[in-house]
This record gives structure tokens, C-alpha cells and sequence, in this order.
């Protein structure tokens, strides 16, 4: 079956414009969470849904990010006004039970 | 707070050999320990994964070794393979986060030479 899926694979967003990024997740799955990930370190917690529900969102790391999942199936991480500290790579995960499946992320570049 | 230190930074190991990449955390509550491993380009994919309650589990050339007392587990790869050369995360997540979110450690980038 196919994987977790994310588009667009890169982008590229001057300072300041606000920039979408998709996460459609295993089919079925349940939870998903939403992981940062700076170059040359390890996956960094954003947020996670259950369903529709985001029941925590502690690794937000200002407000404008903002994530939604309206229909408990695909979700969209924004971010607004991008800065330059933004850059990175954004992980979607799914899981049923305990194992997270990771998709190829997203590369957003700021310049 | 770093909560899962993970050692060594590099790792360079011959064809064949074994490859072993140590994690330490502190939370005793933390009570799943996966390990991911990631190609440049790529997400992380699921390795294998150990809870408290065994202290080693092995699938193919893969192993996980868990001292609870010592608050360390590691990875082992047998017979590496130039393939393996990869980024290896080790990660860590406990029942009383509701979220289940994993924090990982710094990784270890495994070059294995043929």
C-alpha cells in the first residue's frame, strides 16, 4: 500500500510570504504529528492530531504556525510570514498503534 | 534538555564488520525505543523497536540492546554493508505524553566502506 505522501517535495518562499505544506497520511491511520527537522539534526516535535482532533501542539514554535486536519484524513501545516529560521525539513508521520510512518518531508528553503 | 543523547556523531566501519551506535536518556518513563534509520533526501524509516520489558531484540542483521538500569539502549549491525551507510536515529517516547511523540536523538552518520 502506498506510504505517507507530502507535497510539495521543496520550496523555495522569500522572507515574509506565507508558504502551505501537505501531509496525506496512511489510509486508516489514526494519529498524525508533524516533526521539524534542522540540517545535520534529528526530527524535532511540532504537533498531533488524533483524528481531527489536534490534542497537542506544545512544539509549536511560534503562532504562525498552524496546523489543520479538518476532515481527520489529510493534513496542512502553514506557516506564516516566514523567517529565514524556518528553513528546514517538514516531517509528516502516521501511525495506527505505536510505530510512526514517515514520509520524505518537505524541504522549504527561505531566502 | 536534550533527553536522548546519542553517540558517536560519525561512525566509519569496514565491510562486515559490526557498527554500534549507543543512545542514553533520562525520563524512566520513556517506555518505546525505535531506531530510524535515514537516507539524504529521504524521511526516516523504521528500523526496529524495543520495549523495557526485554533487553535485546534482533531482526536480520539488526539488534537492540536495552539496559534499563543503565537508562541506555544501542543498535547493532552485524555484517554491515556499504549499503547501511545511512543516518541512524535512535528516538524515545512514554504513555504518559499523550501525544506519543517521539524525541529523538542527535544521530549517527554510519559510512561503511567496502
Amino acid at each position: 500500500g502506498a506510504g505517507v505522501s507530502q507535497s510539495p517535495r521543496y520550496k523555495v518562499a522569500k522572507r515574509g510570504q506565507d508558504v502551505a505544506l501537505r501531509c496525506d497520511p496512511i489510509s486508516g491511520h489514526v494519529s498524525l504529528f508533524w516533526y521539524q527537522q534542522a540540517l545535520g539534526q534529528g526530527p524535532e516535535f511540532l504537533t498531533y492530531f488524533q483524528n481531527e482532533a489536534q490534542l497537542d501542539k506544545s512544539g509549536l514554535p511560534s503562532d504562525r504556525f498552524f496546523a489543520e486536519r479538518p476532515e481527520g484524513s489529510v493534513s496542512t501545516l502553514k506557516i506564516q510570514r516566514t523567517q529565514q529560521e524556518d528553513s528546514a525539513v517538514y516531517l509528516c508521520a502516521s501511525s495506527l498503534l505505536d510505530e510512526q510512518y514517515f514520509g520524505p518531508g518537505t524541504r522549504l528553503t527561505v531566502t | 534538555q536534550q533527553q536522548v543523547k546519542q553517540s558517536p556523531q560519525s561512525l566509519i566501519v569496514q565491510k562486515g564488520g559490526i557498527s554500534i551506535i549507543n543512545c542514553a536518556y533520562e525520563n524512566t518513563a520513556f517506555d518505546y525505543f525505535p531506531w530510524y534509520q535515514q537516507f539524504p533526501g529521504k524521511g526516516p524509516a523504521l528500523l526496529i523497536a524495543i520495549r523495557p520489558d526485554v533487553s535485546e531484540k534482533k531482526e536480520g542483521r539488526f539488534t537492540i540492546s536495552f539496559n534499563k538500569s543503565a537508562k541506555q539502549f544501542s543498535l547493532h549491525i552485524m555484517d554491515s554493508q556499504p549499503g547501511d551507510s545511512a543516518t541512524y536515529f535512535c528516538a524515545a517516547s512514554h504513555p504518559l505524553d499523550s501525544s506519543y511523540k517521539l524525541i529523538f536523538g542527535s544521530g549517527t552518520r554510519l559510512l561503511v566502506r567496502p
